[in-house]
């Protein structure tokens, strides 16, 4: 099983929607973060997560929240989709030293 | 401030050749870690190698090797005996582990590993 799952894996959405991605994760580290990637593009950071009281914004987090509810969950949230928000999000999680990803949610908003 | 840079948005390399992908970047940290990541079409992305700053012998795993230039502040992957199945888009990314402990990726290469 992978260490790293996120669901779903791909999603159709329309403007205005709200819309939840999720993240678990089995590798026991206490650092979450989601970023993503547009086409042709390195990956933008939208938030991340050091435990579970502690919360970041990371480059880009307008238009999105998160919610760290276990040391193994982490869940993105896009309260009220657009377009330019359609793109691969990421969910990763590292201990001290490396970072490893899930699998990716491909994401379009309508 | 730190930043990645990787100059090359694309490369061809002919099978079973060695080819290198360069990467510099930017920090204050005195500490930090460099990372290598592979991105197939499918879109996963798989960590390949890690280079420590303050590691002295340079990064080696299979194939994969870092060519780590601490005065340039370079860590270039090398990649040798390609395959086809190396063709992907590769990341170069940066931790500093004194400055928020957040990762910074560069923009990427895409590789492609001709027959």
């Amino acid at each position: 099983d992978a260490d790293v799952t996120q669901t779903p894996r791909n999603r159709i959405t329309k403007t205005g929607k709200r819309i939840m991605l999720e993240c678990s994760q089995t590798k026991g580290h206490d650092r979450m973060y989601w970023y993503r990637q547009d086409p042709g593009l390195g990956l933008q950071l939208i938030y991340y997560s050091f435990d579970v009281k502690d919360i970041n914004k990371g480059e880009i987090s307008d238009g999105y929240s998160v919610s760290r509810q276990a040391q193994a969950k982490f869940s993105l949230s896009l309260e009220s989709a657009i377009p330019n928000q359609t793109a691969l999000y990421f969910c990763a999680t590292s201990d001290l030293g490396t970072q490893y990803f899930g699998p990716g949610t491909r994401l379009t908003v309508l | 401030a730190q930043k990645i840079t990787q100059t090359q948005p694309g490369m061809f390399v002919q099978e079973k050749e060695a080819v290198t992908l360069d990467c510099t970047y930017d920090t204050s940290d005195q500490s930090y870690g460099l990372f290598w990541y592979k991105q197939p079409s499918s879109g996963e992305m798989i960590f390949l190698i890690y280079q420590g700053s303050y590691d002295e012998q340079n990064a080696t795993e299979g194939r994969y090797s870092l060519n780590f230039q601490k005065a340039r502040k370079s860590a270039n992957l090398v990649i040798s005996a390609s395959q086809l199945g190396d063709s992907a888009m590769y990341f170069c990314a940066m931790r500093g582990w004194n400055t928020g402990n957040q990762f910074y990726f560069g923009t990427g290469t895409s590789l492609t590993v001709i027959p």
